[in-house]
């Protein structure tokens, strides 16, 4: 398996514009994680979803923030409108019982807000 | 919900010594605790993990101990080498949610 994919790999927007960051989970999980991670607050969970269902969403900082999970192989986050406080790392992970309950992390977006 | 704090914030040891960081968990519920590495500009990795109804895991140079009535566990990396330099972050879970320690730099030094 090729793991979880991130889109983009770094993205770099202007304030007020939307972002929106992909990801694909590896084939046969059904856990999703969104975590965001600085320097700041360190690694945060920001919503995650079962069998494309969220879960839990009390991470998501406000309402700006949005994320879906139409199908079992795609997962976005968006954010609407960005701020230079949203420069961070986020992180796609997925989990599965067939993977022992661990959780793999994707290679992350970094998006810079000016 | 959960909070995890982690101990010490960084750590430098001499290469060949050992390396131990320490993490305290809040709810005894959680009963799955990993362990992942972080090098700059990449992503975290697991390394070990052990899960509630184990004192006690041992992989190669790594091992993790878990005190369940402390509430506590423990990394320990013996004969560090230079590639042992990253950021080590504990994590605690319940129901597949988790809960991140701050993390911990570790510098090898040669």
């Amino acid at each position: 398996d090729a793991g979880v994919i991130q889109s983009p790999r770094h993205e770099v927007t202007e304030m007020g514009q939307e972002v929106t960051l992909r990801c694909k989970p590896i084939s046969g999980h059904d856990y999703l994680f969104w975590y965001r991670q600085t320097m700041m607050r360190g690694l945060e969970l920001l919503i995650y979803f079962n069998n494309n269902v969220p879960i839990d969403d009390s991470g998501m900082p406000e309402d700006r923030f949005s994320a879906k999970m139409p199908n079992a192989s795609f997962s976005t986050l968006k954010i609407q409108p960005s701020e230079p406080r949203d420069s961070a790392v986020y992180f796609c992970a997925s989990d599965g019982a067939h993977s022992g309950n661990t959780i793999y992390f994707g290679e992350g977006s970094w998006l810079t807000v000016v | 919900g959960e909070n995890v704090e982690q101990h010490p914030s960084t750590l430098s040891v001499q290469e060949g010594d050992s390396a131990v960081i320490k993490c305290t968990y809040s709810d005894s519920a959680s009963n799955y605790f990993p362990w992942y590495k972080q090098e700059l500009g990449k992503r975290p990795q697991l390394i070990i993990d052990i899960r509630s109804n184990v004192g006690e895991k041992k992989d190669q140079r790594i091992a993790v101990t878990l005190n369940k009535t402390a509430k506590h566990f423990s990394l320990h990396i013996t004969e560090t080498q230079p590639e042992d330099s990253a950021v080590y972050f504990c994590a605690a879970s319940k129901h597949y949610k988790l809960s991140f320690g701050a993390g911990t730099t570790v510098t090898v030094r040669a």
